[in-house]
C-alpha cells in the first residue's frame, strides 16, 4: 500500500515551458487536492477534485490546469511556466466527503524550480 | 476573514525538554482544528485533530493539543522531545465543507 505518490520529485523548467505533475493514490479516495507550499506561507489550495471526471478551483488556480480521468490519478499541468510558480507542490487525498473534518493524506511533494 | 497564525517561525528545544507550539485562529464558529507534521523530505502527516468534546486531544508520537475557545488557540504540546521530532509543524483550521486554512508552519530544531 503506497498511499499517495507523486512524480517527479524534482524538476527544473525554463520560463514558458510546460509540464505535468502526476499524483496517484491507492486508497480508493474520492477527493484529491493539489497544494503549493511557499516559504513563510501555509499550504495554498490550487485545485481539487471531488471524484473522477470532476475538478474545481481552489484559492490560487491561475496558471494551472488539472484533470482527473481516473479515480486514482490527479494531474496538475503548467502550460507556460513562470518563475512565480517555483514552489513545492503537494498532492493529497481524502475519503468520501470534502468536509473540513476529513483527514487528508499527503504525497512526498514535488520541488519545482522555474528559471 | 478566517486566518490561522503560528507566531513562531522557528523554535529550538533541547532533547528531553518540553515543547509547546502555538496556534491561534480567527473564525466565526468553533472550527475543526488540526496539527500536521512534515518531516524533512516527506509529505504532511496528521498528528491530531479536534472537532468537539474534550478540549484536550491526544495524538500520535506522544503529542497532545488543547483547544481554548476563550483564547482562540489550539497549542500543541509534548512533555519530552526526541531528536526525531525535528520537523515542521502546521496548524490547520476548517469548518463545514469549506477547505482548510493553513498556518505558515513552525520549524522545530532539537539541540542534542
Amino acid at each position: 500500500n503506497a498511499g499517495v505518490t507523486q512524480t517527479p520529485k524534482f524538476r527544473v523548467l525554463k520560463t514558458g515551458q510546460s509540464m505535468t505533475l502526476l499524483c496517484a493514490q491507492d486508497m480508493n479516495h474520492e477527493y484529491m487536492y493539489w497544494y503549493r507550499q511557499d516559504p513563510g506561507m501555509g499550504l495554498r489550495l490550487i485545485h481539487y477534485s471531488v471524484g473522477e471526471g470532476t475538478t474545481a478551483k481552489g484559492e490560487v488556480p491561475d496558471g494551472y490546469n488539472v484533470s482527473r480521468l481516473k479515480k486514482q490519478n490527479f494531474l496538475l499541468g503548467l502550460e507556460s511556466a513562470a518563475p512565480s510558480q517555483t514552489s513545492v507542490y503537494f498532492c493529497a487525498s481524502s475519503y468520501f466527503r470534502a468536509e473540513a473534518k476529513e483527514t487528508q493524506y499527503f504525497g512526498p511533494g514535488t520541488r519545482l524550480l522555474v528559471l | 476573514a478566517q486566518s490561522v497564525t503560528q507566531p513562531d517561525i522557528h523554535i529550538t528545544v533541547s532533547e528531553g525538554a518540553s515543547l509547546e507550539l502555538r496556534c491561534n485562529y480567527s473564525y466565526g464558529a468553533t472550527p475543526y482544528l488540526f496539527w500536521y507534521v512534515q518531516s524533512p523530505g516527506q509529505g504532511l502527516q496528521l498528528l491530531l485533530k479536534y472537532f468537539s468534546g474534550d478540549t484536550l486531544v491526544q495524538g500520535i508520537k506522544g503529542f497532545e493539543a488543547e483547544f481554548k475557545r476563550s483564547q482562540s488557540s489550539f497549542n500543541l504540546r509534548k512533555p519530552s522531545v526526541h531528536w526525531s521530532d525535528a520537523a515542521e509543524y502546521f496548524c490547520a483550521v476548517g469548518e463545514g465543507n469549506y477547505q482548510l486554512i493553513w498556518g505558515a508552519g513552525t520549524k522545530l530544531i532539537i539541540k542534542p
